[in-house]
């Protein structure tokens, strides 16, 4: 079975403009959280879905939007993009809200 | 005060010692994460557990629930252990909240 894919892989965008990340769940997983990793630092909590709802919500400005489609795929969305928002971004999916965690390969941003 | 403590920082043994981590926690928790990340970034999960004690190969995990602690402990630790440990916490908000990370080198 695949496990956790986040696309793309590295991505390289200007201040300003907005980012679109994409992550694809372990098949039978209905939750998917989000986490920025700031490089040298612990993850930060940005979003949790499951069934399609927002579950949880981090300490992030309206910038930072997501949604998860039926399939229980998600999507990430970075509006007006700071330098700071430079960083790894991890998706993981789980079966239920709180259940093991597995984590996707991340997206590296960087904003120039 | 972070809600999640790790101890210690940094950490680096000699192939073949005990190695132990620890997590302290202060919010109320569902279960606790224990996680890998090596360099590049790619992160493991190690264990999930609620209470009692958990073993996969040379790992163990335990958690005492009334004193808020939970321990990572490496047998026989070898060089591709290095990595970052990190213990996570599942507050009642559906959030996990991460600790900073226990940096490991294990010397040949």
């Amino acid at each position: 079975d695949a496990g956790v894919t986040q696309s793309p892989t590295h991505l390289i965008k200007t201040r300003g403009q907005q980012v679109t990340l994409r992550c694809s769940p372990i098949s039978g997983h209905k939750s998917v959280s989000w986490y920025q990793q700031v490089l040298g630092q612990g993850p930060q909590f940005i979003f949790q879905y499951y069934e399609k709802e927002e579950r949880g919500r981090g300490n992030f400005p309206d910038r930072f939007s997501a949604r998860q489609f039926p399939n229980y795929s998600s999507e990430l969305n970075v509006n007006a993009l700071l330098l700071g928002d430079s960083a790894l971004y991890l998706c993981a999916s789980s079966l239920a809200g709180d259940n093991e965690q597995f984590f996707g390969p991340g997206t590296r941003l960087t904003v120039l | 005060k972070n809600e999640v403590e790790q101890s210690p920082q940094n950490l680096t043994a000699q192939e073949g010692e005990f190695i132990t981590i620890n997590c302290s926690y202060s919010v109320g928790i569902s279960a606790l994460h224990w996680l890998q990340q090596h360099p590049g970034g790619g992160i493991v999960s190690l264990f999930m557990l609620s209470s009692g004690k958990k073993k996969h190969g040379r790992l163990i995990a335990t958690i005492n629930i009334q004193e808020k602690h939970s321990s990572l402990h490496i047998t026989a630790s070898h060089p591709r252990d290095s990595a970052v440990y990190i213990c996570a916490a599942w507050d009642s908000n559906y959030q996990l909240i991460w600790g900073a990370g226990t940096k490991l080198i294990i010397k040949p």
